[in-house]
C-alpha cells in the first residue's frame, strides 16, 4: 500500500524568506508525486509533479520540489515566500505499476503554510 | 478554474436521507475520481471511473455508489446518511496520462 507523510501540521515563515514544506512517501515501484494547494473554500489546485527525469521539478507560482529517491522525500520549496502563498498544501503519490487505468492518489494530511508580512 | 464542475455547491440534509452529487469532467478527460475530505479522515479516495467503467475503489462505504454516464459526467449517490458523512466531496478528472484536476467541491452537511 502506498502512503504519504507530511510531518508538519503548520509551517510559519516570514515574507521574503525561503520556505520548505516536507513530504515523505512509501510506494511500490516508481513513484508519481504531486503537490496540490488548497485555498479556503476552494478546490485543490495542481502545483507540480514528478514522474521521471530531473530531480528538481519546477511548478506554478514559483514553487519547486526536490525528489530524493534514497530518502523517499519530495519536499516543496520556494526561494521567497509571499503572504498570498498562505494556504493548505497537500503532497500526493500514486504508484506507476500495473493497470495504467488505476490512478487514484494517496494524499498526505496536509501542511498549513502561514506567511507573515 | 480547473474546468471540472460540481453541483450543488452546498447541500444540507437530514440523517437517513439520500443525496446525489454531480460532476462534469474537463473536456476530453475520460477518468473521473471522487474524494472525500473531512477533518478527521483527511482527503480520501473513494472511487474512480474510466470511460464509463469502474476502475478502482478506495474507502467507499456500501451506502455510497457512483456511476459515469456516456457523456462522461459522473454522479455520487450517498444514502442512509449519517452525521459522520458530513464532509467536502471532490470530483477530479484526468486524461489517460497526467495530473488530476479538481472541482470546487460539494459541501455536505448532515443534520
Amino acid at each position: 500500500a502506498q502512503s504519504v507523510a507530511q510531518p508538519e501540521d503548520q509551517v510559519n515563515v516570514a515574507e521574503g524568506n525561503p520556505l520548505t514544506v516536507k513530504c515523505t512517501y512509501s510506494v511500490s515501484g516508481n513513484p508519481y508525486l504531486f503537490w496540490y494547494v488548497q485555498y479556503p473554500n476552494r478546490g485543490l489546485q495542481f502545483l507540480l509533479k514528478y514522474i521521471t527525469g530531473d530531480n528538481l521539478v519546477k511548478g506554478s507560482y514559483g514553487f519547486e520540489a526536490e525528489f530524493n529517491k534514497s530518502q523517499t522525500s519530495f519536499h516543496l520549496k520556494k526561494p521567497s515566500a509571499l503572504v498570498s502563498d498562505s494556504a493548505l498544501y497537500f503532497c500526493a503519490v500514486r504508484d506507476g505499476l500495473g493497470d495504467t487505468g488505476r490512478r487514484a492518489l494517496t494524499f498526505g494530511s496536509g501542511t498549513r503554510l502561514q506567511v507573515q508580512p | 478554474d480547473s474546468g471540472v464542475t460540481q453541483t450543488p455547491k452546498h447541500l444540507i440534509t437530514a440523517t437517513g436521507q439520500r443525496v446525489t452529487l454531480r460532476c462534469s469532467p474537463r473536456s476530453g478527460d475520460l477518468s473521473v475520481y471522487w474524494y472525500q475530505q473531512s477533518l478527521d479522515q483527511g482527503l480520501q479516495f473513494l472511487i474512480q471511473y474510466y470511460n464509463g467503467e469502474e476502475r478502482a475503489k478506495g474507502n467507499i462505504l456500501e451506502r455510497f455508489s457512483a456511476q459515469q454516464f456516456p457523456d462522461l459526467h459522473s454522479e455520487l449517490n450517498l444514502s442512509s446518511l449519517e452525521l459522520g458523512d458530513s464532509a467536502l466531496y471532490f470530483c477530479a478528472s484526468s486524461p489517460l496520462v497526467g495530473e488530476q484536476f479538481f472541482g470546487p467541491g460539494t459541501r455536505l452537511t448532515v443534520l
